[in-house]
């Protein structure tokens, strides 16, 4: 199983700043990875897939990079709906997702 | 609008058999294009991967719970379905139905179902 592992666990950003979490794979996924962004009671949506291809009606602020074993996602400039845990995700080898990185208000 | 809605028992008993349902609105079941899928998320073991169908009825299943997971679908019902057998409490979780490209780009709200009992 590749194991995910994103860091930090909680990011603390103020509006209007720039947010940069991390995933890491424990082997190479190619660029077959995606990011979700959850919010309290709901299900996740979906951000990137292809490690950097924004789906359908995410704002440009999102962006994802990286392949391989390392990935990066950035929000360049935090909105309050914004404020979220996102998961990595990969689908090279089955179907695991990363632990979360918590973005919350500074 | 593609939508996808979880329905079925939020309890059961341990040693039982979990069955969900998944009913898919606004896009065809039946497309080649996409497989459908099982996922849930508890606070101990976060999001999990249980399980894949393609509409031809192809399944693959998380190694972890092969033993335990069956998944099927109907595509004159527009649903996929979950049965999860022999539960204990780490089988407590959100499960969520979801549709699959590559990424999972649709899913539903998801469902809480707790082994108590």
């Amino acid at each position: 199983e590749i194991l995910m592992t994103q860091s930090p666990a909680t990011l603390s950003v103020s509006p209007g700043e720039r947010a940069t979490l991390s995933c890491r794979a424990s082997q190479s996924v190619s660029s077959n990875l995606a990011w979700y962004q959850q919010k309290p009671g709901q299900a996740p949506r979906l951000l990137i897939y292809g490690a950097s291809t924004r789906a359908t009606g995410i704002p440009a602020r999102f962006s994802g990079s990286g392949s391989g074993t390392e990935f990066t996602l950035t929000i360049s400039s935090l909105q309050s709906e914004d404020f979220a845990i996102y998961y990595c995700h990969q689908y090279n080898n089955w179907q695991t997702f990363g632990q979360g990185t918590k973005v919350e208000i500074k | 609008q593609l939508q996808l809605q979880e329905s079925g028992p939020g309890l059961v008993k341990p040693s039982e058999t979990l069955s969900l349902n998944c009913t898919v609105s606004g896009a065809s079941i039946s497309s080649s294009n996409y497989n459908w899928a099982w996922i849930r998320q508890s606070p101990g073991k976060g999001l999990e991967w249980i399980g894949t169908v393609y509409s031809i009825g192809n399944t693959y299943y998380n190694p972890s719970l092969n033993s335990r997971v069956i998944i099927s679908i109907d595509t004159s019902k527009k649903q996929f379905s979950l049965n999860l057998s022999s539960v204990t409490a780490a089988d407590t979780a959100v499960y969520f139905c979801a549709r699959r490209t590559e990424s999972f780009d649709y899913w539903g709200q998801g469902i809480l179902v707790t082994v108590s009992s």
